[in-house]
């Protein structure tokens, strides 16, 4: 199975700064990465999917890049409704598998 | 508006097999732009992906719970249902239903809400 690691696993920064995560894939996996973010008690919410494309409602302040093993989901600008933990997943392969999480705090 | 609620039991005891069934309301199951999957997430932990189901009742299921597992459909109903048997404390974890939208491009779309089942005796 392909493996996500997702770095860091946890970040604190402060509101209106830039913020960004990554995801770096065992294999390569085209582009066929997306994002998600999951608050308390609640599923995961689709940001991004074919690793940048904004999914719709989501704010611009999010956007994803990349292909093949690396890629990068930012927050242009942090803001306190971001705080959450955020993953990915790779849907190039069968088994589909996810990262395994980057909480971010204000 | 499409919803998917999952249904069953919140404990289980260890040995014994876990059913849960996902309700698809406000739209049909029976469609072909879509895989009816099951992901779960253990406690505090991160996610993995169990398996899916599509419309004519092919399916796929995570080798590392392949032995364990079946998915099944009632189209009748507008349902798919989860089977995990000889479960162990390890499969305590809210588990979801999710709908995998199919296409060149493919993402995880729509969630339930999630249930927590609990592995004890």
């Amino acid at each position: 199975a392909i493996q996500l690691t997702q770095s860091p696993s946890s970040l604190s920064a402060s509101v209106g700064d830039r913020v960004t995560i990554t995801c770096r894939a065992s294999q390569g996996i085209n582009k066929n990465l997306a994002w998600y973010q999951q608050k308390p008690g609640k599923p995961p919410n689709l940001l991004i999917y074919d690793a940048s494309i904004l999914q719709s409602g989501v704010p611009s302040r999010f956007s994803g890049s990349g292909s093949g093993t690396d890629f990068t989901l930012t927050i242009s600008s942090l803001q306190p409704a971001d705080c959450a933990v955020y993953y990915c997943q790779q849907f190039d392969i069968y088994p589909l598998t996810f990262g395994g999480g980057t909480k971010v705090e204000i | 508006q499409v919803q998917l609620q999952e249904s069953g039991p919140g404990l289980v005891k260890p040995s014994e097999t876990l059913s849960l069934t996902c309700t698809v309301s406000g739209g049909s199951i029976n469609s072909g732009d879509y895989y009816w999957t099951w992901i779960r997430q253990p406690p505090g932990k991160g996610l993995e992906w169990i398996g899916y189901i599509y419309y004519s009742g092919s399916t796929y299921y995570n080798p590392s719970l392949k032995s364990r597992v079946t998915i099944s459909l009632d189209t009748s109903k507008n349902q798919f249902s989860l089977e995990l048997t000889s479960v162990t404390a390890a499969d305590t974890a809210v588990y979801y239903c999710v709908r995998e939208k199919l296409g060149f491009s493919r993402f995880f779309d729509l969630w339930g809400r999630g249930t927590l089942v609990t592995v004890s005796s």
